[in-house]
């Protein structure tokens, strides 16, 4: 199983880039990496999902090294909204078993 | 707009009272997933299913069991809720390799 490990938290201020970067490293060749965003009291929702190199959408960018044992979302000029928890998923190719790591609270001060 | 719709979004329940969380998605997935969320432990997958009538164990299974007997609705059965079972859950659907869809979640208090 691809168990995934990301920073338990991390601050940021208004207007700074945030880098969270997650550990997959028994990903398997067809699998894809996906990334949610959870405010409290409600479910996640998809943010931005890459097989390699680099992803870019109008919320976020996705890193992803050449051996893909990690990843990394880069939030570019947060703002206090982005406050949040966020989890890196690996999408399996085969099977349906979808397991979430701990996910990384993000917490962007004024 | 797509929707994955959970029947309740606060439910109270007493020990050892048999309870179900219904999940609904109007997009034709063939998979459909149960989380629990308790703080501090992120999203724990409880049962998946794959197609009707299939389902799978997640990594926490004891003391729930799932029903799908038909492709929309994912059914999550407490047999005989404990307080231990207190939590937030939340279920999701996705056809294969394509991203998750949430409904807002269900909190149930176990009393």
């Amino acid at each position: 199983l691809a168990k995934t490990t990301q920073p338990i938290s991390m601050d940021s201020y208004e207007g700074q880039e945030v880098n969270i970067t997650c550990s997959h490293n028994n990903i398997a060749t067809n699998d894809y990496i996906t990334w949610y965003q959870q405010f409290p009291s409600q479910g996640p929702r998809f943010i931005i999902q890459g097989y390699k190199t680099k992803v870019t959408n109008e919320v976020a960018s996705l890193f992803i090294p050449a051996d893909r044992k990690s990843s990394t979302l880069s939030l570019p000029r947060v703002s206090l909204s982005d406050t949040a928890v966020y989890y890196c998923l690996v999408n399996k190719a085969a099977g349906n078993k979808l397991t979430f790591g701990g996910g990384t609270r993000v917490l962007v001060k004024p | 707009d797509v929707k994955v719709t959970q029947s309740s979004r606060y439910l109270v329940k007493r020990t050892g009272e048999k309870v179900f969380l219904e999940c609904v998605q109007d997009m034709d997935h063939e998979n459909m997933f149960w989380y629990r969320q308790d703080p501090g432990l992120g999203l724990r997958l409880i049962y998946f299913s794959y197609d009707v009538k299939m389902k799978e164990k997640g990594d926490i299974p004891e003391g729930y069991s799932v029903s799908r007997e038909k492709k929309e609705r994912f059914s999550l059965i407490l047999e005989s809720a404990s307080t231990n079972q207190t939590s937030m859950y939340l279920c999701a659907s996705t056809t294969q390799r394509e991203k998750l869809f949430f409904g807002s979640g269900t909190q149930l208090s176990v009393l």
